[in-house]
């Protein structure tokens, strides 16, 4: 599993509220991932760390904000939940150190926004 | 921009039975990678099958092995002697070969596969 735990798994939340979620790595990966999965859509990339403070968005950042204070977090921040962000959120890491390249997946979190 | 097709939204197979799961993608690169990744109904994302474009081979994974066609850009999934755990949707992804820090993938909409006892 790549060591990566998400928090909150379930979340129910009204419109106009500002919700935080949290990825949590313990194998010191540089790159850091949020996707969000939709029916018709498979995933698709929000925001993305590169470093501790080094971020950049992905094709559906609007309405998102993330932070990286320290290599084991990457924060995902929804300043004023709407319906269209109900989804179910997925966190991933870019795994160098065996030479595959490949993106792993944290368990992902469901988010309803009410 | 690169496109990821699965034309199957569901498909159904017979435990023991072999099933091919189809991917078509678009690109005007010719480095690149392609995943299979399969999601149970626990939701968790699993990587069962990569594949580099610069290599001829098909790759394979224990009974998951896949036909990669340059050329005609497609990259399907063979499972072999399909196993009631096999059950679950099943995405194709892309990731651009080239450098730099995005590593996106791009997916597919994903094949819901039924394994039928």
């Amino acid at each position: 599993d790549a060591g990566i735990t998400q928090s909150p798994r379930h979340k129910v939340t009204e419109t106009g509220t500002p919700v935080t979620l949290r990825c949590h790595q313990t194998e010191n990966h540089r790159y850091m991932y949020w996707y969000r999965q939709d029916p018709g859509h498979g995933l698709r990339l929000i925001h993305y760390s590169y470093g501790v403070k080094d971020t950049d968005k992905g094709e559906v950042s609007d309405g998102y904000s993330v932070s990286r204070s320290k290599t084991e977090d990457f924060l995902l921040t929804l300043e004023s939940a709407t319906s269209s962000q109900t989804s179910v959120y997925f966190c991933a890491i870019r795994e160098l150190a065996t030479g595959a390249d490949t993106q792993y997946f944290g368990p992902g979190t469901r988010l309803t926004v009410l | 921009a690169q496109t990821v097709t699965q034309s199957q939204p569901e498909m159904s197979v017979q435990e023991a039975e072999t099933v091919t799961l189809s991917c078509t993608y678009d690109t005007s690169e010719s480095d690149y990678y392609l995943f299979w990744y399969k999601q149970p109904p626990s939701r968790q994302m699993i990587l069962v099958i990569r594949q580099e474009a610069y290599k001829q081979q098909n790759a394979t994974e224990n009974r998951f092995s896949v036909n990669f066609q340059k050329a005609a850009k497609s990259f399907s999934l063979k499972i072999s002697d399909s196993q009631l755990g096999d059950a679950a949707m099943y995405f194709c992804a892309y990731r651009s070969g080239k450098g730099g820090a995005t590593n996106k993938l791009i997916f597919g909409t994903g094949t819901l596969l039924a394994v039928q006892p």
